[in-house]
């Protein structure tokens, strides 16, 4: 079935560092990608998402690319702030499915002023 | 701003006691979902629903049932809590079409002891 595949945490960077999170998936269809953010003691919030191939989801200086000849969709952003500290989660929706969201594992960045 | 609201962040509740979780969203969205995340285990789908009445199970439905009366609301229950049902629990909802991704709720941190 389908499924995502991020890096493993945890990840410590200083502030304004660049970040990268990878995330690939394996999919039989045409998904669309999401990231989501998660701060301490909260839900997910929905951070930036991409529906189709070579799109570029963008939001709060943080942005990923929908790479399907690399099956990736790889989280960057270039200068990180500590209120950036958060669990990050890559997923896939089957865009004909809306019950098939498949989530990653989740990574834990910490940023160190 | 849309929401999905949680009627509770925190819970303790005694093994054996019948336990509700509450979940309205103000979106008018058709599909709900509850998960559950713990540590290292990542977000587990329990059951969602796609229409009002209408429930399907997800990865770990035992010991959980839901009830969907009204569109705009999707209670979990749990039957008899158990110690190992204590957990952040996750609601989120979604309109039909695979690319809008999930809103979700704050999440209540459920202890049975």
């Amino acid at each position: 079935g389908d499924s995502v595949t991020q890096m493993e945490g945890p990840v410590t960077l200083s502030e304004e560092a660049f970040l990268t999170i990878n995330c690939t998936y394996t999919a039989t269809g045409y998904p669309s990608l999401f990231w989501y953010v998660q701060y301490p003691g909260e839900g997910l919030q929905l951070l930036l998402k991409a529906t189709k191939a070579d799109d570029k989801g963008s939001n709060k200086g943080f942005e990923a690319t929908y790479r399907k000849e690399t099956t990736s969709f790889h989280l960057e952003k270039g200068s990180v702030q500590v209120s950036d500290s958060a669990v990050y989660f890559c997923a896939l929706s089957d865009q004909g499915n809306n019950n098939d969201m498949r989530f990653g594992a989740g990574t834990r960045l910490t940023v160190k002023p | 701003d849309v929401k999905v609201t949680q009627s509770s962040r925190y819970l303790v509740k005694r093994t054996g006691e019948k336990v509700f979780l509450e979940c309205v969203q103000d979106m008018d969205h058709e599909n709900m979902f509850w998960y559950r995340q713990d540590p290292g285990l990542g977000l587990r789908l329990i059951y969602f629903s796609y229409d009002v009445k209408m429930k399907e199970k997800g990865d770990i439905p035992e010991g959980y049932s839901v009830s969907r009366e009204k569109k705009e609301r999707f209670s979990l229950i749990l039957e008899s809590a158990s110690t190992n049902q204590t957990s952040m629990y996750l609601c989120a909802s979604t309109p039909t079409g695979g690319v809008y991704g999930y809103t979700f709720g704050s999440g209540t941190r459920l202890t049975v002891v």
